[in-house]
């Protein structure tokens, strides 16, 4: 079964600093996507950036961007230019191939970003 | 354009009482999804439907029951419920294999 990693319960940044969110993954496929999602205190799920794994490009969003290493199986966001709007809660998540017939997500356990002024 | 909606936002229980989580999306989407929230566990699949009409079990389906009422619509039932099922309750819903969830802002459950 696939498994999702974060190793950092919390982490925390200075304003206009960058920061890296690691996520390491388990599976057997070739074939899959990754996703980093963003929490706030509102609870509401954010899509940050996704990642396809027959992509070897990188993916970026603006100050977002990821260190998609596949054969390391890891899955690391990178945040440039802290803003106190990015303190939140950061999960990782993957989705296999699972026959064609679902989008299930595995979530990793989180890392809580704290960002000080 | 409302994407996913849920409701209620806060609800308390006690043990052994029923409720139904609702759920609806605006979006056309063919897959729908309930997640649920524990500290220090992620979000962990109760139940999926992939398409109207199907359904499927997550990995935590114990304890719920699920209905795709039509395509906009997938709830979420507790029969009977437990101190265990104190979550957040997420509904995610998607429109084709590959593509992207979008999520509904939670109902936090307490039963007590």
């Amino acid at each position: 079964a696939q498994t999702v990693t974060q190793s950092q319960p919390e982490m925390s940044v200075q304003e206009a600093e960058t920061v890296t969110l690691s996520c390491t993954y388990d599976t057997s496929e070739s074939d899959y996507y990754l996703f980093w999602y963003k929490q706030p205190p509102s609870r509401q799920m954010i899509l940050v950036i996704r990642q396809e794994a027959y992509k070897q490009q990188n993916a970026t969003e603006n100050r977002f961007s990821v260190n998609f290493q596949k054969a390391a199986k890891s899955f690391s966001l990178k945040i440039s230019d802290s803003q106190l709007g990015d303190a939140a809660m950061y999960f990782c998540a993957y989705r296999g191939n699972y026959g064609g017939a679902t989008n299930k997500l595995i979530f990793g356990t989180g890392t809580l970003l704290a960002v000080q002024p | 354009n409302a994407g996913v909606t849920q409701t209620p936002k806060f609800q308390v229980l006690k043990t052994g009482q029923s409720m139904t989580l609702q759920c609806a999306q605006d979006m056309n989407h063919n897959s729908m999804y309930w997640y649920r929230q524990d500290p220090g566990m992620g979000l962990r699949l109760i139940y999926y439907s992939a398409s109207e009409g199907t359904t499927d079990k997550g990995e935590v389906p114990n304890g719920y029951n699920v209905s795709r009422l039509n395509k906009r619509e997938f709830s979420l039932r507790l029969e009977s419920a437990a101190p265990s099922q104190t979550s957040v309750y997420f509904c995610a819903s998607v429109r084709g294999l590959w593509e992207t969830q979008y999520f509904g802002p939670g109902t936090r459950l307490l039963v007590l």
